[in-house]
């Protein structure tokens, strides 16, 4: 089946930096979801984005589908921004997602 | 829209009960799913639905594990007996082509 590593694992930020969490899969997607999970678990929504570049606000995404990554970037980031990062991807027929192991986010104020 | 809404949020039993996790997606999205997260295992999809139809069970780890989708705004996930290793917190998210929504999941914690 189709692998999904994300990287870094582990991210410790001071309050105001920058940082790109990168997200490798193995095969060709026609879905693909960033999702926070907040520190008391919820799974928030990010970006749906199997392809192209979007933003929102201080975040954004962008996915080399041919290339087989994603990028999500975080600028300015702020204590609210810890967590835990999901790549989650789908392929081809199946909304069946596959999850990444995460990027563990802490930001320091 | 009051999101994806799972009941109970908490859920603490003893190994052999059954225990009933409940899920109402949001509404006009006709796809549901329900996942399993441990530290162990990450994010596991274990079944998932499309217009109350079981598409996909591959991920459901045993027999003791059933789901049902009656209709189009109720899921349930059974676990019969419960087991101390299926102690996780479970999610129900539901799409309609695309982007999931995540509910805000049930603990679980068989004794």
């Amino acid at each position: 089946g189709i692998q999904v590593e994300q990287s870094p694992p582990d991210l410790i930020l001071q309050e105001g930096a920058n940082s790109t969490l990168r997200c490798n899969f193995s095969d060709s997607v026609n879905n693909l979801q960033w999702f926070h999970q907040n520190p008391w678990g919820q799974l928030i929504n990010l970006f749906y984005i199997p392809s192209g570049t979007k933003q929102n606000g201080r975040l954004s995404a962008t996915t080399v589908a041919t290339e087989r990554y994603s990028l999500l970037y975080i600028s300015s980031s702020q204590t609210t921004d810890s967590g835990v990062y999901f790549c989650a991807v789908g392929t081809s027929g199946t909304y069946k997602y596959i999850f990444g192991t995460g990027t563990r986010l802490k930001v320091l104020a | 829209d009051a999101g994806v809404i799972q009941s109970p949020r908490h859920e603490v039993t003893e190994m052999g009960q059954e225990v009933t996790l409940r899920c109402k997606p949001i509404s006009g999205h006709d796809y549901l799913f329900w996942y399993r997260q441990t530290m162990m295992r990450g994010l596991e999809l274990l079944i998932y639905f499309n217009n109350n139809v079981p598409i996909d069970d591959s991920g459901m780890p045993e027999d003791r594990f059933s789901a049902k989708m009656p209709n189009a705004s109720f899921s349930t996930l059974k676990i019969q007996p419960s087991e101390p290793r299926d102690s996780a917190v479970y999610f129900c998210a539901s799409s309609g082509p695309g982007t999931q929504y995540f509910g805000p999941g049930t603990r679980l914690l068989v004794l």
